[in-house]
């Protein structure tokens, strides 16, 4: 079956530490998300990628890096430059600018981030 | 201002009840809408699109209103099932991404 996968689905890190949460799909899509949620709000997007080796900044891209070497994989490092980083993660894909059109955004299951 | 408002509830609701949800959206030219469902610590899913002429799914009316920038979600007879987190979300072409509100929460009781 198609989807996207997240891990690791929970995550401990020490202050200080880089941690990296990995997203794959296997939908053949072109355009892959990585949202932050915090309780009682609503996604933020952080990183968006159109296209293999091409991303842009989002919303709250401050304190976090991506790539995106292969299409199906877009990979979210959370750096110790992000203040605040104890969130849910989710990934999404969608079609591309169709996908959007209709709404159809693909998500992982989330991965969830405690800074200790 | 957010791009994306809505009322964070909790709208707690006897079984069978009509609830009706709003949500305004602060780009005028945003083209696409839509409410997603989020269920407890799971991640969001697509409930259905918002068109201009407004649309039904079963229990579940959505419309839209371009000149007041404001799009709303109906649910009719509702089910115990249906507590769920609702979101709210428009699509930004220019960076084909998807805008998201921060959602309102249902609680249907028995």
């Amino acid at each position: 079956d198609g989807g996207i996968t997240q891990s690791p689905k929970y995550l401990f890190r020490k202050e200080g530490q880089n941690v990296t949460l990995s997203c794959e799909q296997n939908l053949n899509h072109d355009a892959m998300y990585w949202y932050r949620q915090d309780p009682g709000q609503g996604l933020r997007l952080i990183y968006y990628s159109q296209i293999v080796n091409d991303f842009q900044k989002g919303d709250i891209a401050e304190g976090y890096s991506v790539s995106r070497e292969k299409k199906e994989s877009f990979p979210l490092t959370v750096t110790s430059a992000q203040k605040n980083p104890t969130a849910f993660y989710l990934c999404a894909s969608t079609r591309g600018l169709a996908g959007v059109n209709t709404g159809e955004l693909f998500f992982g299951e989330g991965s969830r981030l405690t800074v200790l | 201002r957010k791009e994306v408002e809505q009322d964070p509830g909790p709208f707690n609701v006897p079984e069978g009840a009509t609830v009706a949800f709003n949500c305004t959206y602060s780009n005028s030219a945003s083209q696409s809408f839509f409410w997603y469902r989020q269920d407890c610590r799971k991640e969001p899913k697509l409930l259905m699109s918002v068109y201009s002429s407004g649309n039904e799914d079963g229990r579940f009316t959505a419309q839209l209103n371009r000149a007041s920038q404001y799009i709303s979600l109906l649910i009719r007879d509702s089910k115990l099932s249906d507590s769920a987190t609702y979101l709210c979300v428009v699509s930004d072409t220019g960076r084909r991404a998807l805008t998201f509100g921060s959602g309102t929460r249902l609680q249907v009781q028995p």
